[in-house]
């Protein structure tokens, strides 16, 4: 099957400064990608959906200005934590599917973020 | 999306059939019953999906209910490796265009 990566699997970083996030879809083209975060003993919640050369989608509750998404290429989305703070601690994880109408999606091993 | 219901936990023996329950009593008409499992600590894995006739894959069998309002994953040989929460969802037709929304899942234990 297609396979999803994400990068860096985990990260340590200081309250305020900034993180980023890559997801690379290695095999195949997606022109849209979805960002999860997880915490801890909870479920998967969309947080967003990244659309390649276009403005990302957001959910309600999630700041866009704070998460910022960029889909510059049909392999890559990149999610920025910004100004980052212990309560943006998370588990957080992308997924794509092999076009629009594709039955399976495919999730990259998530990356464990803290904040310290 | 239509909401699904499923235990919060199971346990099992080890090289033993296992059957997962979900219901989804106001699923529509053009909703496909996915099932995932995420081990610990990393991204959900796609198991198998179907819309109306009963599917088999190299990981497992789900059986789909007549009227649709439920289904049963089915690992027909439980290794210590399947150990994960399954996550029953109902999307059009995979989610490549919304995303996926995910319940609190079942909690599978198994047991050597």
């Amino acid at each position: 099957g297609a396979v999803v990566s994400q990068h860096p699997s985990r990260v340590i970083c200081k309250s305020g400064t900034s993180v980023k996030i890559e997801c690379r879809s290695l095999d195949f083209q997606a022109t849209t990608m979805f960002w999860y975060r997880q915490f801890p003993k909870q479920s998967l919640m969309l947080m967003a959906t990244s659309n390649e050369g276009s403005k990302a989608t957001y959910e309600q509750g999630v700041e866009k200005d704070k998460f910022l998404i960029n889909h510059a290429s049909l392999t890559l989305s990149t999610l920025t934590v910004t100004s980052a703070h212990p309560e943006d601690s998370s588990f957080y994880i992308c997924s794509a599917s092999v076009g629009v109408w594709g039955t399976e999606a495919f999730f990259g091993q998530g990356t464990r973020l803290t904040v310290v | 999306d239509a909401k699904t219901t499923q235990p919060n936990s199971m346990e099992s023996n080890e090289e033993e059939p296992v059957h997962l329950p979900c219901n989804h009593s106001t699923i529509s008409g053009t909703d496909y019953i996915h099932w995932y499992r995420q081990l610990p600590s990393q991204g959900p894995e796609y198991v198998i999906h179907g819309l109306t006739s009963n599917v088999n894959n190299r990981m497992a069998s789900l059986a789909i209910a007549e009227d649709r309002k439920s289904s049963t994953l089915i690992l027909h040989r439980a290794t210590l490796r399947d150990a994960a929460v399954y996550y029953c969802i109902l999307a059009y037709p995979g989610g490549g265009a919304d995303g996926l929304t995910f319940g609190k899942g079942t909690h599978l234990i198994i047991q050597p």
